[in-house]
């Protein structure tokens, strides 16, 4: 049962465009969301966090919304650079669960130059 | 600050075989969160432990177990390897300011296991 999906498995954007990346959830209960990237044989490098108290966050060129009446939210990059490509990997934790996160099964962006 | 670090990086074992993995956590780290990552599953949750407790367990049959000592290092086992077990394990910590509640978690590099 997946409780956290990401329904674009691949995404291709024009260097200096924005990047719209999104994740749909559907246990009520989390509270706690996490973005991540992950390069081929390394590690989901932490990008952003956002609690369910708050709508946005912003870090840089990147930014996440959560709309929590949809249990959707998203990640923007402005502006997309090269670099950015790589697998982008949405997480969910429960209220009162620890650090159990749920994790989208991952979409690939491309940023072409 | 050195991050998280996971040894050995790469392993090949046999079905029926054991295997134990090995995980350090930024230090400082309390909390260390394992996971499985297969092609077209995403990263499966196994477990976490928090002061040298399971604290949460995913959905995995007994066969994959855990510890956790005193200097919050870590260790998983996996017992009677399947095939199915070939996958990258990834370790993950985290601060845990707060007794019950999520925290972010840093990842290590994983091991690339291939159960032959």
């Amino acid at each position: 049962d997946q409780q956290v999906k990401q329904n674009s498995p691949s995404l291709s954007v024009q260097e200096g465009r924005i990047s719209i990346l999104n994740c749909d959830y559907t246990n009520s209960m989390f509270d706690y969301f996490l973005w991540y990237k992950k390069y081929p044989a390394e590690g989901p490098t932490f990008l952003i966090s956002i609690s369910s108290i708050k709508d946005k966050n912003e870090d840089g060129r990147f930014t996440v919304f959560l709309n929590k009446s949809a249990k959707h939210l998203s990640l923007h990059i402005v502006p997309s650079q090269p670099g950015d490509s790589a697998v982008y990997f949405c997480a969910a934790s429960a209220r009162g669960t620890g650090n159990q996160f749920y994790f989208g099964t991952g979409t690939s962006l491309t940023v072409i130059p | 600050k050195a991050g998280v670090t996971q040894t050995p990086r790469y392993l090949i074992k046999t079905r029926g075989q054991q295997v134990t993995l090995s995980c350090s956590p930024i230090s400082g780290h309390r909390s260390v969160s394992w996971y499985q990552q297969t092609p077209g599953q995403g990263l499966q949750f196994l477990f976490e432990y928090f002061s040298e407790t399971q604290r949460n367990k995913g959905n995995f049959p007994g066969r994959f177990s855990g510890r956790q000592f005193s200097n919050s290092r870590s260790e998983m086992n996996v017992s009677t390897l399947e095939l199915g077990d070939s996958a990258l394990y990834l370790c993950a910590s985290s601060l845990v300011a707060s007794g019950s509640g999520a925290d972010t978690q840093y990842f290590g590099p994983g091991t690339r296991l291939t159960v032959l």
